[in-house]
């Protein structure tokens, strides 16, 4: 069966501090990818998503950037984090024209 | 106007009780319809998935798609306090790209 690992649960980082946030699947080949940031009892926002090696597509501009160096790896990244890239970071994967399943999610805090 | 409307509720009800959960969306070019249940601090687990118009049961939940007024939604029957969570609706057309409701807390009082 399909799993999807995200890591870390929880992070706090200083403003102005580097980010890499990682998501990896298993159980499947060339799935579609995608990192969304849900805000406290809002919706999802999509903010990038892949369907395949290398392809990236970004939805909303901002400091935050994504790569997918391999097929069921996806990585979310920032070069300096600003105070409103708090939130919960999910990562995402479906095939074909299936339904999106979701990891646990990463809670980023920026003091 | 938002692509998908959905009361955030919380929506609290007595264990027991049929739980009606709804969204309202403009756009007529949706046809995949989703429910997801979120626990807090947890990622959005997939409940139902249904194509075009129609019922569909699965256990205690039922989603009704009514194409022609734009509208979803999601029963709960003999609910139960472990149903207590936010549910979120997403849809989307023939791109797979979802579009999400904001998501309705329900709150399912022992």
């Amino acid at each position: 069966s399909q799993t999807i690992h995200q890591w870390p649960a929880t992070l706090v980082q200083p403003v102005g501090s580097p980010l890499s946030l990682e998501c990896t699947v298993e159980g499947t080949s060339n799935p579609n990818l995608y990192w969304y940031r849900q805000a406290a009892g809002r919706g999802l926002q999509l903010l990038f998503y892949s369907v395949g090696i290398g392809q990236i597509s970004s939805e909303v501009p901002q400091n935050l950037s994504a790569s997918r160096p391999q097929d069921r790896q996806f990585i979310l990244s920032s070069k300096k984090l600003l105070l409103s890239d708090s939130g919960f970071y999910l990562c995402a994967w479906s095939v074909y024209n299936q339904p999106q399943h979701f990891g646990d999610g990463t809670r980023l805090s920026i003091l | 106007q938002k692509e998908v409307e959905q009361d955030p509720g919380p929506l609290s009800v007595p264990e027991g009780a049929i739980v009606s959960l709804n969204c309202t969306y403009s756009n007529s070019a949706f046809q995949y319809f989703m429910w997801y249940r979120q626990y807090s601090r947890k990622g959005p687990e997939l409940l139902m998935y249904t194509y075009s118009s129609g019922n569909k049961e699965d256990g205690r939940f039922t989603a009704q798609v009514d194409k022609s007024s734009k509208y979803i939604s999601l029963f709960i029957r003999d609910s139960q306090p472990s149903d207590s969570a936010t549910y979120l609706c997403a849809m989307s057309d023939s791109n797979y790209q979802l579009i999400w409701g904001a998501g309705t807390k329900l709150i399912i009082k022992p």
